[in-house]
């Protein structure tokens, strides 16, 4: 298996677009985990899906970000306008209920 | 809920020295507790995990960690740091059961030749 994979690796947007950030998890995998990191806040869950329903999306920081899992290998997290504020790097990660999760390599987010 | 202190933000060790570094977790039942290292510009990548059963777990590139309930601490150690072992590592923790899995803040590591 390729592991998580995360599309783009990088994404520069002017404030005020849309940016849609993807995840392809691990096949099998029923639990998906959008995390932020940033240097200020470290590793922040946003929200995370347990066979593609939403179950804890307190993380999420505004009504801007939106996530959605429409199948079970795939999830995409939205940004809706976006603002300098939310640079980041932003990291899904998916795993069996109960077991280790696995990130991909983050998509590196910078507003200007 | 669950949380997790990770007390070092730093450590500076030389090559060949020891390493221990500190993860103590808040959670009232046994939780399944994480170590994951980050090298820069990379994802995380799972170091060990603690499930159940033998206290000291074994992982890879010669760490382990140790779970001890008493002190609600799952510290990770290295008996001899190499300069690749520089990084940043984070401990996790979750309740299992499809619920959240909660990051510390990290320790930054660095290795002096």
């Amino acid at each position: 298996d390729a592991g998580v994979i995360q599309s783009p690796r990088h994404e520069v947007t002017e404030m005020g677009q849309e940016v849609t950030l993807r995840c392809k998890l691990i096949s099998g995998h029923n639990s998906l985990f959008w995390y932020r990191q940033t240097m200020m806040r470290g590793l922040e869950l946003l929200i995370y899906f347990n066979n593609n329903v939403p179950i804890d999306d307190s993380g999420m920081p505004e009504d801007r970000f939106s996530a959605k899992m429409p199948n079970a290998s795939f999830s995409t997290l939205k940004i809706q306008p976006s603002e300098p504020r939310d640079s980041a790097v932003y990291f899904c990660a998916s795993s069996l209920v109960s077991t280790e999760a696995f990130f991909g390599q983050g998509t590196r987010l910078t507003v200007v | 809920a669950q949380s997790v202190t990770q007390p070092d933000i730093h450590i500076t060790v030389s090559e060949g020295a020891s390493l221990e570094l500190r993860c103590n977790y808040s959670y009232g039942a046994t939780p399944y507790l994480f170590w994951y290292v980050q090298s820069p510009g990379q994802g995380l990548q799972l170091l060990l995990k603690y499930f159940s059963g033998d206290t000291l777990v074994q992982g890879i590139k010669g760490f382990e960690a140790e779970f001890k309930r008493s002190q609600s601490s799952f510290n990770l150690r290295k008996p001899s740091v190499h300069w690749s072992d520089a990084a940043e590592y984070f401990c996790a923790v979750t309740t299992g059961g499809g619920n959240k899995l909660t990051f510390g803040t990290g320790t930054q590591l660095k290795v002096e030749l």
